[in-house]
């Protein structure tokens, strides 16, 4: 069953360097997402992302944050300069379409920054 | 701001025994709603999806919408310990494509 993969699966980083978080969508949706989950709070939304370009972000998504599709698979999330608070799960997800569409969530990326 | 609310619990249910999951959310106009299940450590997995009022079935899960009392949830019947986890509600307002998630309801199935 096709399914989102994202890498790596932990990563920890000094508080200031820039980390690039990776997922591969699945294969035919045409949006994508990049949650965070903070340990025991709920799941929120950071960006979505459709035909190359940003089509909607959150308060938290700030000037920290940048998405990109480099080749036709991977899609990336960079943090430029990480603070503690970044530490979080990172959850990728895509779907086939918007709206109605269900999305289907990577594994996700365990952030620690210390 | 558009919220979704749930209860955290913990919610127990001895096995077999039928485990309700409630969720309200504040846009009026969100049309598309999801549980998901999320085990400790690891990511949400889409268990149903409903977007008109009434009753959908799914195996041993049932999800309820009402839109006029803003309510949305998820019934579990014939409950299995493998069921215990963590559920999120999570709503689309349909202004966007984003989703707007609950706090979830933990859920532990006692054999």
């Amino acid at each position: 069953e096709p399914e989102v993969t994202q890498t790596p699966s932990h990563q920890v980083t000094q508080m200031g360097q820039e980390v690039i978080l990776r997922c591969v969508p699945i294969s035919n949706h045409l949006y994508f997402y990049w949650y965070r989950q903070i340990l025991g709070q709920k799941v929120e939304f950071l960006v979505s992302f459709y035909n190359n370009e940003i089509s909607e972000k959150s308060e938290i998504f700030d000037d920290q944050f940048s998405v990109e599709r480099p080749d036709g698979s991977n899609f990336t999330l960079k943090i430029r300069s990480t603070k503690l608070e970044d530490s979080a799960m990172y959850f990728c997800a895509s779907s086939v379409g918007q709206g109605k569409d269900e999305a289907f969530f990577g594994q996700g990326t365990r952030l620690t920054v210390v | 701001q558009k919220e979704v609310e749930q209860n955290s619990g913990p919610l127990s249910v001895p096995e077999g025994a039928i485990a309700s999951l409630n969720c309200t959310y504040s846009d009026r106009g969100s049309q598309s709603f999801f549980w998901y299940r999320q085990y400790s450590g690891k990511s949400p997995e889409l268990i149903m999806f409903i977007y008109s009022n009434g009753d959908k079935e799914d195996g041993r899960f049932t999800a309820q919408l009402n839109k006029a009392s803003q309510y949305v949830s998820l019934l579990i019947r014939d409950s299995q310990p493998s069921d215990s986890a963590t559920y999120l509600c999570a709503v689309n307002p349909n202004t966007g494509n984003q989703f707007y998630f609950g706090t979830g309801t933990s859920l532990t199935v006692i054999p």
